[in-house]
């Protein structure tokens, strides 16, 4: 495609759902990141993948997050038992390999009520 | 956390007059990057300067580096209406994986036409 794309743009969500975020990243981009952004504030990383390997996952704030990107390309971010701290924008950036230049997608607005 | 403290944190100007805003960082970086954010909006590249260079231009943007100090500025001249967004640096340090970016906490830019 064109850029990343990120669905749903927008979620609302009760407290103790869990939640499916989709990445498209562009296509033939190997890298792709997830960070979380809180409202006025910057992006935090969460956790980068290379292909289908997840190279780095430091970032994600406990075991109720999970992400996969089982092919190589399309990834989900999941969040189990989401908690109103859980609220944000989540944004989803791709790559070339050894790329320096991160291209991000719109992301998704997650609100926890 | 974040790594990057941006100063300040808030800048009103009037079209045309040039803005002018500060990242510190706290780590080695590989190199470090603008990110520009519109409202609602994903994050776009602007212009990326490497630990080596000093200073870099493009269009009416303008980055310095001074990595003894940790810090960078971002000048931008001749402001517009459609420059009114937050801008974000990011640095990659060296040891990290892929290009993972660490962002500072923003500078929220409004152009007064």
């Amino acid at each position: 495609g064109a850029g990343v794309s990120q669905s749903p743009r927008y979620k609302v969500a009760k407290r103790g759902q869990d939640v499916a975020l989709r990445c498209d990243p562009i296509s033939g981009h190997v890298s792709l990141f997830w960070y979380q952004q809180a409202l006025g504030q910057g992006p935090e990383f969460l956790t980068y993948f290379q292909n289908e390997a997840q190279l780095d996952k430091s970032g994600l704030p406990s075991d109720r997050f999970f992400a996969e990107r089982p092919e190589g390309s399309v990834s989900t971010l999941k969040i189990q038992r989401t908690q109103q701290e859980d609220s944000a924008v989540y944004l989803c950036a791709s790559s070339t390999q050894g790329g320096t230049e991160a291209f991000f997608g719109q992301g998704t607005r997650l609100t926890v009520v | 956390s974040q790594q990057g403290e941006e100063d300040p944190q808030a800048l009103s100007i009037q079209e045309g007059e040039n803005a002018t805003m500060n990242c510190s960082y706290k780590t080695s970086i590989n190199n470090l990057q603008w990110y520009r954010q519109n409202s609602g909006r994903g994050l776009v590249h602007l212009i990326l300067i490497r630990s080596n260079e000093r200073e870099k231009h493009s269009g009416r943007l303008r980055v310095t580096l001074d990595t003894s100090k940790k810090s960078s500025s971002l000048l931008i001249t001749a402001s517009r209406a459609a420059d009114t967004a937050s801008y974000f640096c990011a640095t990659a340090p060296r040891e990290a994986a892929g290009n993972k970016l660490t962002f500072g906490g923003g500078t929220r830019v409004l152009v007064k036409p």
